[in-house]
């Protein structure tokens, strides 16, 4: 049974500070990692994806990658009530061509102005 | 990212009815799609992948006869919800990626409230 486990929050941070995020997998096997975005009542949006142990960082958002440990993580600089949202980690075993997404339950992330 | 519809967005149903909802890659073509369903408060559960000219590959506990998936083309998948019952009312969100890709774009989502 292939797991993505996420603490489901709420995580409460105040406007302009940093937010992590945090997710483990249980498959070794996996070789791609996802970040979602989902507010309340619509559909994932993505965020940021990684491949590689180390950081990735796209403006202000850093995703980090550690698969010794089995974890994947998400910065939210300078954090905004904008990104009060849940964040869902999927975690991908791309052997072949499938292509399935595991994920997490999410965490809740609620931005405080 | 790439365009994904789904319609309708929303369906209120009658327990016993049969409801269809689409899903389209608009700006590139998709052999395989996927379908979700998430309860509230809950996460994405895989239903089934929609393979583009054969048979959908279902996930574990989904009924293949309740949730029939056509995928006919390289652009439209279909999710047919047969004979749709209280306990069915749910989001359900499809998914795809483009040929030779593997980031999944999500279209809308619809959600399904049956009486």
């Amino acid at each position: 049974q292939k797991e993505v486990e996420q603490n489901s929050g709420p995580l409460s941070v105040p406007e302009g500070a940093i937010a992590s995020l945090n997710c483990t997998y249980s498959d070794r096997g996996s070789q791609s990692f996802f970040w979602y975005r989902q507010y309340s009542g619509k559909s994932p949006e993505l965020i940021m994806f990684i491949y590689s142990n180390g950081d990735k960082e796209d403006g202000r958002f850093t995703a980090q990658l550690n698969k010794a440990s089995q974890y994947v993580s998400l910065l939210i600089r300078d954090s905004q009530p904008s990104d009060s949202a849940t964040y869902l980690c999927a975690v991908q075993n791309s052997g072949g061509s499938n292509y399935k997404l595991t994920f997490g339950k999410g965490t809740l992330l609620t931005v405080n102005p | 990212g790439a365009v994904v519809s789904q319609h309708p967005s929303w369906v209120i149903c009658k327990s016993g009815t049969s409801v269809k909802i689409e899903c389209r890659s608009l700006d590139f073509q998709a052999t395989t799609m996927f379908w979700y369903r998430q309860f509230p408060k809950q996460s994405l559960m895989l239903m089934a992948t929609s393979n583009e000219g054969s048979k959908a590959t279902y996930e574990q506990g989904v009924e293949k006869d309740k949730f029939l998936i056509n995928h006919a083309s390289l652009t439209l998948s279909t999710l047919t919800v047969t004979s749709a019952h209280p306990e069915d009312s749910s989001f359900y969100i499809c998914s795809t990626a483009p040929l030779a890709k593997n980031i999944q774009y999500f279209g809308a989502g619809t959600r399904l409230s049956v009486l």
